[in-house]
């Protein structure tokens, strides 16, 4: 079945760092990838819509500036924390479907194992 | 807009059935998922049902929906400890360029 794989699974870094998260499809190509951000004990909230060439799409209060996606293939979605802070911690999870081209349009959408960001 | 909820909890004894409810208010809701999270992981895809089906089952696990009234429910039958999670109820008008809409979670306890 469908794949995604999301790197890495865990980060532990210094308040002001620059960190990257990848969001790969393994056996299927994505030109839509979707990034979550869950706190502690609630759910999943949408952050952005990440578009294969083109610029992404991101929900209301969440700075574009600050959280940057590239969705430079179609098998790969990346997305970046700027100048992370403590506020920044979170678990972040990336989904995509293989439902994309309207070839498989039942096709659900399928969850990497999550990126728990821990900024010092 | 879009909103899903479900209760926060459930507990239940090793060997009885589950059963999680949800509901949702968008009518154009095409695709609808259950998710399993277990602590510190990603979400497991446990099953789905499309709008135009009443049930489906897999295993131990069957999906009603009841489309008039806009409700899901995931029961678990004979229900063992590696159950405990937390479940989430999603749904979407297009599982391939829309993204999911989650309720909060329900935590559901197996107790031995």
């Amino acid at each position: 079945g469908a794949v995604v794989s999301q790197h890495p699974s865990w980060v532990i870094c210094k308040s002001g760092t620059s960190v990257k998260i990848e969001c790969r499809s393994l056996d299927f190509q994505a030109t839509t990838m979707f990034w979550y951000r869950q706190f502690p004990k609630q759910s999943l909230m949408l952050m952005a819509t990440s578009n294969e060439g083109s610029k992404a799409t991101y929900e209301q209060g969440v700075e574009k500036d600050k959280f940057l996606i590239n969705h430079a293939s179609l098998t790969l979605s990346t997305l970046t924390v700027t100048s992370a802070h403590p506020e920044d911690s979170s678990f972040y999870i990336c989904s995509a479907s293989d439902a994309g081209r309207g070839e498989n349009s039942n096709q659900p959408q399928h969850f990497g194992d999550g990126t728990r960001l821990s900024i010092l | 807009g879009e909103d899903v909820e479900q209760s926060l909890f459930l507990s239940v004894r090793e060997g009885d059935s589950s059963v999680i409810n949800c509901t949702y208010t968008d009518s154009s809701s095409t695709y609808l998922y259950w998710y399993k999270q277990e602590p510190g992981a990603g979400l497991q895809l446990l099953t789905y049902i499309f709008s135009n089906m009443d049930m489906k089952q897999d295993q131990r696990l069957t999906v009603l929906l009841n489309k008039k009234d806009k409700h899901l429910s995931l029961r678990i039958a004979d229900t063992q400890t590696g159950d405990s999670a937390i479940y989430f109820c999603a749904e979407t008008s297009d599982t391939g360029r829309r993204a999911l809409t989650f309720g909060s979670g329900t935590r559901l306890q197996v107790q031995p």
